[in-house]
């Protein structure tokens, strides 16, 4: 079946530069996440969508960063005046139910690199 | 703020070898926590999700276990083998928030 799909596999931008960064989570799964992995980081949280509620954006690292999802389905990950720091894996994960509840099913990535 | 560490951060063994990786969390207060698998260049893989009023579970040559007052995890994989190979990560889910708190990872190499 389906799993999580991610659009771009790699995105080379220059700096300055703003980039969209796609999600196409697992059908039905109403909670979303998207996750940021640095060069020898861990997974860093950046945003949660859950159904129909207003998102959890405590994650997001400024506001350059945003994040929607429409329809309750696809969320695209937009960063503005890109950044060489912005350079990372960002990762898109769905769940069937609420946070926490169900195992998470991750996506490839995206590996973002800002020059 | 809930940390997660993992030790060893590297860690290579002869295959069929029984082996041990370690999480450990700050706040104890979890509602779930979960091992992943990640290969390079791909996405995380779960293997195991532990609830917080469990103790253990298996799937496979895997068992994870938890100590939840104590904050602590451990992954064991029995008769390691080199498929085995890959980053593994813990992860942790507190009672209160959305968000999972990931540890840094234990790189495995399993050696033919």
């Amino acid at each position: 079946g389906a799993g999580v799909s991610q659009s771009p596999s790699n995105k080379v931008t220059e700096k300055g530069k703003d980039v969209e960064l796609r999600c196409d989570p697992i059908s039905g799964h109403t909670a979303l996440y998207w996750y940021r992995q640095s060069l020898g980081q861990g997974l860093e949280f950046l945003i949660y969508f859950q159904g129909n509620s207003a998102p959890d954006k405590s994650g997001l690292p400024s506001d350059r960063f945003s994040a929607e999802r429409t329809g309750g389905s696809v969320s695209t990950l937009t960063i503005q005046r890109t950044q060489q720091e912005d350079s990372a894996v960002y990762l898109c994960a769905s769940s069937f139910r609420l946070a926490g509840k169900d195992t998470q099913y991750f996506g490839p990535g995206t590996r973002l690199t800002v020059l | 703020k809930q940390e997660v560490t993992q030790i060893p951060a590297a860690l290579s063994v002869p295959e069929g070898e029984n082996l041990v990786l370690n999480c450990s969390f700050t706040d104890s207060a979890i509602y779930n926590l979960q091992w992943f698998r990640q290969d390079p260049g791909k996405g995380l893989t779960s293997l195991l999700l532990i609830q917080s009023s469990q103790r253990e579970q298996t799937s496979g040559r895997l068992n994870a276990s938890l100590d939840k007052s104590s904050g602590r995890s451990t992954l064991y994989i029995a008769a390691s083998q080199p498929g085995d190979s890959a980053t593994y990560l813990c992860a942790v889910f507190n009672d209160t928030g959305n968000q999972f708190y990931f540890g840094t990872g234990t790189s495995l190499t399993v050696i033919p």
